[in-house]
């Protein structure tokens, strides 16, 4: 199966952008998506970008591929304390989604 | 109604006992998932019913039993858990089966957290 890995923990302050990185081994993935996860709550899906783009922005979200590397970054400009939670990249293989192991994010006011 | 509704919420059971965990959505979703997150982990593919039909099992144990009586419903029966079985038990859907027209988003419950004694 397909092997996901993220950093446990990145701490920010508020105001500060947020870089969460991710690496996947199955060059064959589709795509790949990033979720959100808030203290017990299901998973919030917040952007995902196609396997053949380099990046993609959305609001204060922008997400960049590099396929050769097989490595994903989510970058979140202007963070709030709200955004504090782990956030969960992705790989899907048809039915199949992989779930990297989740970055707590704390952002400090 | 663009949400997926889990219960119970929180589930405490015996060892011998049995009991059920349901999931229910309408938005018409054609493929709908159980996971298995355990506490500081990511969630673990058990199940995956595509049209209704069962067509992934990550190899669970067999004290986990799925079904799915319509488009609309997937349960989870469970049997004689063991303690290690504790932990927070996610549904999902998404729309369609596969990536062939366009990525596949997976709508999340939000869980059903089961503790076994």
């Amino acid at each position: 199966g397909e092997d996901v890995e993220q950093s446990l923990f990145l701490s920010v302050r508020e105001g500060d952008s947020s870089v969460i990185n991710c690496t996947y081994t199955d060059s064959s993935s589709t795509y790949l998506y990033w979720y959100k996860q808030e203290p017990g709550a299901g998973l919030q899906l917040l952007t995902y970008i196609f396997s053949n783009m380099d990046m993609k922005q959305d609001q204060r979200l922008t997400v960049l591929l590099n396929k050769k590397d097989k490595h994903l970054s989510l970058r979140i400009a202007d963070t709030q304390t709200g955004d504090s939670a782990i956030y969960f990249c992705a790989a899907s293989n048809f039915n199949k989604f992989y779930f990297g192991s989740g970055t707590k994010l704390n952002v400090k006011p | 109604d663009t949400e997926v509704t889990q219960t119970p919420k929180h589930l405490v059971m015996g060892m011998t006992n049995k009991k059920s965990l349901k999931c229910e959505q309408h938005m018409g979703h054609r493929a709908m998932y159980w996971y298995k997150q355990k506490a500081k982990k990511p969630p673990e593919l058990m199940f995956v019913y595509s049209y209704e039909k069962l067509s992934i099992n990550e190899s669970v144990p067999s004290r986990f039993s799925p079904e799915c009586p319509n488009s609309s419903l997937l349960n989870l029966h469970l049997h004689a858990l063991q303690p290690e079985d504790s932990a927070l038990y996610l549904c999902a859907s998404s729309p369609k089966v596969g990536e062939s027209s366009g990525a596949n988003v997976l709508t999340f419950g939000a869980g059903s957290r089961l503790t076994v004694l």
